[in-house]
């Protein structure tokens, strides 16, 4: 099994331009989430998909778009980057979030917007 | 704000000495959970404790839960130069189904 796999691995942009991350799960777990982790700040959620069909805010979405596009790809969208949003992006999943148990992490997208 | 505060936020150790993280929260949780990330890669779940739960064993790691102080604490014992990396506490709210909200994490180097 793959678990978790998100692309691109890296990635550079200019102020403005927009991209689209992509996460894709092989667990057929029900909910999915994007985080984002700065340096000293931890991990912060983005955005999250409960179940295929729902997404719902985060602690930071301002500047992001989701689409859970089915059950097994959740992708995180930015229309028009901005410098404060480089940062590595984690994409998890988790097979219920009725019992709040063990996040799978992909490794990561390291974004840099100049 | 982030549910979570770890304490120290970072710590260096000589191979073969216990470990003991630290972890706050501020509101109510259905379960608190122990991550740990190597350098550049992604987080990787060691242990869960539920809210009715005071301590928990798996290997080396011993985790414990106080929920009248808000606080958790994460040991690994007898540590290894292979237990460097950062540690991260989560919390499950149980108003917040499904969302888990970390820390900023512990560094832990393990020097041979």
């Amino acid at each position: 099994n793959a678990g978790v796999t998100q692309t691109p691995k890296f990635q550079v942009l200019k102020t403005g331009q927009s991209m689209t991350l992509q996460c894709a799960q092989d667990m057929n777990h029900n909910s999915m989430y994007w985080y984002r982790q700065d340096p000293g700040m931890g991990l912060r959620l983005i955005y999250y998909s409960a179940s295929e069909g729902t997404t719902d805010k985060g602690e930071v979405p301002n500047g992001y778009n989701v689409s859970r596009l089915n059950k097994r790809e959740f992708s995180l969208r930015l229309e028009s980057a901005a410098p404060s949003q480089t940062s590595v992006y984690f994409c998890a999943s988790i097979e219920s979030p009725a019992t709040n148990e063990k996040l799978f992490f992909g490794s990561g997208t390291q974004l840099s917007v100049l | 704000s982030q549910q979570g505060e770890e304490d120290p936020q970072a710590l260096s150790i000589q191979e073969g000495e216990n470990a003991t993280m630290n972890c706050s929260y501020k509101t109510s949780i259905n379960n608190l959970q122990w991550y740990r990330q190597n350098s550049g890669r992604g987080l990787v779940h060691l242990i869960l404790i539920r809210s009715n739960e005071r301590e928990k064993h798996s290997g080396r790691l011993r985790v414990t839960l106080d929920t009248s102080k808000k606080s958790s604490s994460l040991l690994i014992t007898a540590s290894r130069a292979a237990d460097t990396a950062s540690y991260f506490c989560a919390t499950a709210r149980a108003s917040n189904t499904g969302k888990l909200i970390f820390g900023q994490g512990t560094t832990l180097q393990v020097k041979p």
